[in-house]
């Protein structure tokens, strides 16, 4: 079975600390791929990253940054020192390819950002 | 460049009636997807489209229904609507005829069902 598990329904930090998102995934396939969507208030779902199951190598994009880890079937993404404009809901996602590409999505953790 | 774009960004209906919305993907990109996106869920998907082909279906019923243009643009179709059906509805293209794209989503259309 294709599944992702965002356990972390809601998050709420203070601005400038550092917080983590948890995603965990489930599928038989050797290769896959996975995303983070970030998702505004104003519903659009914004790309965030793309990763592949044979490159485990972490990410870092300015503030944010990813661990992907086979072994425990994980895809975290951390926000360095979080800004109010991080507050939205977001969203990690399995690929499931077979002839079409679906996205399989968790059920999002939102993130709320208090000055 | 313009992004996805979504038409109507909100609607309201009645149970029984039927609904259309529209999609037009990035400028190159062929292939167009649909999602259903409940209240406090993540996106489920609906259907994939590419070269005016259905590509794939998800879990939905024969209620659903959707089809693509030559200019790549797309409709989703719902006929005798139900209260369950109120939802976000995702629209996303992708450049399409490869194996593994990255989709970019629209900012969808707010459906309220009464």
């Amino acid at each position: 079975a294709q599944k992702v598990t965002q356990a972390q329904t809601e998050i709420s930090v203070v601005e400038k600390e550092d917080v983590t998102l948890d995603c965990v995934y489930e599928t038989r396939d050797t290769t896959y791929y996975l995303f983070w969507y970030k998702q505004p208030p104003s519903g659009e779902l914004v790309f965030l990253i793309r990763r592949n199951s044979f490159d485990e190598q972490n990410e870092i994009s300015g503030r944010y940054s990813w661990n992907f880890q086979k072994s425990t079937s994980s895809f975290n993404f951390t926000i360095t020192a979080s800004q109010v404009v991080d507050s939205a809901v977001y969203f990690c996602a399995l690929l499931v390819s077979g002839g079409y590409n679906k996205l399989i999505f968790g059920a999002g953790t939102r993130l709320a950002v208090h000055p | 460049d313009t992004g996805v774009t979504q038409s109507p960004t909100h609607l309201i209906k009645t149970r029984g009636q039927q609904v259309t919305l529209r999609c037009s993907p990035i400028s190159g990109h062929k292939s167009v997807s649909w999602y259903q996106q409940v209240l406090g869920q993540g996106p489920q998907f609906i259907f994939q489209y590419y070269e005016k082909e259905e590509r794939g279906r998800g879990n939905f019923p024969d209620r659903f229904s959707a089809r693509q243009f030559p200019n790549y643009s797309s409709e989703l179709n719902v006929n005798a609507l139900l209260l369950g059906d109120s939802a976000l509805y995702l629209c996303a293209s992708s450049l399409g005829g490869g194996q593994i794209e990255t989709q970019y989503f629209g900012p969808g259309t707010r459906l309220l069902v009464l």
